[in-house]
């Protein structure tokens, strides 16, 4: 089946960094990719749609110059989480869709000290 | 606005007992229904899925029915293994954007 990836699958910085999250779909193009938080025990969020060529598309509250969203080619899309803080800590996953099913990344854990 | 709600865990098993995990949704419109399953440090994975109602989703056991008129589209499976044990989410879609619920972790003893 289709193949998407994530890197780093952890990652620890300071407060006041920017961290970079690489979502790739591996054997298959997507021109649209979507971005999800996590927090303990509690659903997926849908962050952002990441579009090939153009502005992401944003969900209401979350702040697109905090949150920013490069999707590079059709394999690539980049989650660049700027002037980290420790709130900004949570689990980001990444998605593709292939016709008509969404492949997840495996997840990105961010922690913010 | 979509929103899902499912049964919270954890739920513990014996292998071969009856699961069932309940998942009721609001939406506008006739959205697609999803479950999918997180392995172990895994990414989330398509389960099975309905796209209309009275549709019914099967896969490595499990089947799930959409119903309508209780908007529910709950989670079973007849005979759990060790295997089975994950993170289950149930989500509806009117597109390609998911609403996903809380997770319902899965645990199945031997």
């Amino acid at each position: 089946g289709a193949v998407v990836s994530q890197h780093p699958s952890r990652v620890i910085c300071k407060s006041g960094t920017s961290v970079k999250i690489e979502c790739r779909s591996l054997d298959f193009q997507a021109t649209t990719m979507f971005w999800y938080r996590q927090f303990p025990k509690q659903s997926l969020m849908l962050m952002a749609t990441s579009n090939e060529g153009s502005k992401a598309t944003y969900e209401q509250g979350v702040e697109k110059d905090k949150f920013l969203i490069n999707h590079a080619s059709l394999t690539l899309s980049t989650l660049t989480v700027t002037s980290a803080h420790p709130e900004d800590s949570s689990f980001y996953i990444c998605s593709a869709p292939l016709t008509d099913t969404q492949y997840f990344g495996p997840g990105t854990r961010l922690t913010v000290l | 606005g979509n929103s899902v709600t499912q049964m919270e865990g954890p739920v513990t098993l014996s292998e071969e007992a009856f699961l069932t995990i309940n998942c009721t949704y609001t939406a506008t419109g006739y959205p697609s229904l999803f479950w999918y399953v997180q392995y172990p440090g895994e990414g989330l994975q398509l389960l099975l899925k309905a796209t209309k109602a009275d549709d019914k989703g099967s896969n490595k056991g499990f089947e799930a029915t959409y119903r309508k008129e209780t908007t529910s589209f709950h989670l079973e499976k007849g005979s759990v293994q060790v295997s089975d044990s994950a993170v289950y989410f149930c989500a509806l879609s009117p597109d390609y954007k998911l609403s996903f619920g809380a997770g319902t972790t899965v645990t199945v003893r031997a």
